[in-house]
């Protein structure tokens, strides 16, 4: 089946400007992240959302940054104002949340550059 | 202190030899933890997970917890050229009000020589 989407694949944005980063998750997953990658470094955790509960905010770095996650599905990052320390790779990833297994299944990123 | 830490390596291992990969994490309570697998350009995959003290093994891995050390780690055996990829441990803390997160070491880096 299919699997995590995201687009773009690139992007390359000047600073100052606003960007949106779109991620489709896995079909029925009800678990969905969003983590960001700068180079040489591992996974830094932005945002969690799990069905309708509130979501986890306490990896956003600050205020420019922000999420929504429509209908239980897909979601959007936001980041407004954009600087060049937000130049990543930016990381969706679902899960189904099982009581066995909480694999997060990754979607290919999005590669972001501010120039 | 940072809450999951690894060796950044890079670990470099001749073509049939056994690599091991460490982790140590900070929250004593944390639950579960996960090896995912990271080629160069490319998303994480899962490889292994873990619940309980102990080894579990799949396949060419091996996956070791101890819980009252705080350390967990990858053990893989009869490493393949392929194998050669960033290895990333993570670890999914006490669950504190419904938040179940993943927190992510930096990666090992691996290289298995031909």
């Amino acid at each position: 089946g299919a699997g995590v989407s995201q687009s773009p694949s690139n992007k390359v944005t000047e600073k100052g400007k606003d960007v949106e980063l779109r991620c489709d998750p896995i079909s029925g997953h009800t678990a969905l992240y969003w983590y960001r990658q700068s180079l040489g470094q591992g996974l830094e955790f932005l945002i969690y959302f799990q069905g309708n509960s509130a979501p986890d905010k306490s990896g956003l770095p600050s205020d420019r940054f922000s999420a929504e996650r429509t209908g239980g599905s897909v979601s959007t990052l936001t980041i407004q104002r954009t600087q060049q320390e937000d130049s990543a790779v930016y990381l969706c990833a679902s899960s189904s949340r099982t009581e066995l297994s909480y694999e997060q299944y990754f979607g290919p990123g999005t590669r972001l550059t501010v120039t | 202190q940072k809450e999951v830490e690894q060796n950044s390596g890079p670990l470099s291992v001749p073509e049939g030899a056994i690599a091991s990969l460490n982790c140590t994490y900070s929250d004593r309570g944390s639950q579960s933890f996960f090896w995912y697998r990271q080629y160069s350009g490319k998303s994480p995959e899962l490889i292994m997970f873990i619940y309980s003290n102990g080894d579990k093994e799949d396949g060419r891995f091996t996956a070791q917890l101890n819980k009252a050390s705080q350390y967990v780690s990858l053990l893989i055996r009869d490493s393949q050229p392929s194998d050669s990829a960033t290895y990333l441990c993570a670890v999914k803390g006490a669950r504190r009000g419904g938040s179940e997160k993943l927190v992510f070491g930096k990666g090992t880096k691996l290289t298995v020589n031909p």
